[in-house]
Order: structure tokens, then sequence, then C-alpha cells
């Protein structure tokens, strides 16, 4: 079956401007996270959806940064004002019950502001 | 202190050869353990779970060890292919939470 796709792929933006990330999880997973990356550097946790419970947003960096999961499948997160220390690999991650099984990871947005 | 923790590396091991890479973890009621590799500039992918027995994938063992808190991987006759980073993965609180990963470069 099909895995976790994000969109796009790659994405070059202003500084100043606002991006939307998008993931497709695999289908029926209930718990999705969101990561960021740096060249060189280890995932930094962001948000965790799990089912319908409340998200974890304890990893977003600032209030420019949100996400969104609609009906429980397709998250959006969303990145206001872009600062060039935004640029990163953005990693969309999703599990079938969460904290006890494996995560799928897609293949990331790599996002460049300039 | 961190609730997974790694050696960064990295390590620098000859084509062949044993390497053997130790993770620790803080919370004592996790029950579920991954080991992931990334390369270069892909997103990281399931290498094989923890079992509490320990488990064994060709030339890959992993181990758990309650007791003393930290999960294991062994990587005997080591490839090219095997260069990469290795993270490990510990659920706690109903998330997943990452090490930040062991560089390994098998040398020729």
């Amino acid at each position: 079956g099909a895995g976790v796709s994000q969109s796009p792929s790659n994405k070059v933006t202003e500084k100043g401007k606002d991006v939307e990330l998008r993931c497709d999880p695999i289908s029926g997973h209930t718990a999705l996270y969101w990561y960021r990356q740096s060249l060189g550097q280890g995932l930094e946790f962001l948000i965790y959806f799990q089912g319908n419970s409340a998200p974890d947003k304890s990893g977003l960096p600032s209030d420019r940064f949100s996400a969104e999961r609609t009906g429980g499948s397709v998250s959006t997160l969303t990145i206001q004002r872009t600062q060039q220390e935004d640029s990163a690999v953005y990693l969309c991650a999703s599990s079938l019950r969460g904290g006890n099984t494996e995560a799928f990871f897609g293949q990331g947005t790599r996002l460049t502001v300039v | 202190r961190k609730e997974v923790e790694q050696d960064p590396g990295p390590f620098n091991v000859p084509e062949g050869a044993t390497v053997a890479f130790n993770c620790t973890y803080s919370n004592s009621a996790s029950q579920s353990f991954f080991w992931y590799r990334q390369d270069c500039r892909k997103e990281p992918k399931l290498l094989m779970s923890v079992y509490s027995s320990g488990n064994e994938d060709g030339r890959f063992t992993a181990q758990l060890n309650r007791a003393s808190q930290y999960i294991s991987l062994l990587i005997r006759d080591s490839k090219l292919s095997d260069s990469a980073t290795y993270l490990c993965v510990v659920n706690s609180n109903y998330q997943l939470i990452w090490g930040a990963g062991t560089k390994l470069i098998i040398k020729p």
C-alpha cells in the first residue's frame, strides 16, 4: 500500500511569506508526528497527533508555527512569516497506534527561506 | 539529562569488522524500542524492533537491558553499505522519543 506522502518535496520561499506543508499518513494510522531536521543534525520534535486527543504541541519553536490534522488523516504544518532559520527538512511520520508501534516516514519537504 | 542518549560518533570501522552501539533511556516505564537507519539526505527507515528476549536479523543483533536501561545494536561483518546514522527510538508517555543518532563510517 501507499506510504507516507509529503508535499511539496521542495519549497523555496521569501523571508516573511507563509508556507503550508502537507502530510498524507498511511491509511488507518492514528498517530502522526512532525519533525524538523537541519543538515547534519538530529530530529527535532515539533508536534504529535494521536487520534482525537489534543495534540502535543510542546515542540513548536514559536507561535509562527501551527499544525492541523483534519478528520484524523491529512495534516498541514503552517509556518507564518518565515525566517531564514526556518530552513530545514520537515519530516512527517505516522504510526498505527502511537508510541508502541514503529513510525514510518515520508520523504520530507526541504524548505529554503531566502 | 536527555530521555534518550546516544554516542554521536563518528565510528570509523574497517570493512568486515564488528561494531556495537549502545543507547540509554531514562523512562523505566518504556515498553517499545526500535533502531532506525538514516542515510544522508534521506528519511529514517526502520532497521529493527528490539524485543525483551533480544532479536537477530542477519548480521544485525539488537538487545535490551531493562535493569540498566539501555538497548544495543551489534553489526557483524560490516559492509560499506552499512555506513549511515543509526537512531535509537524509545516510547515514553505514548510517544516515540528519538536519540540524536550515531554516525557509522565503514572504510574499505
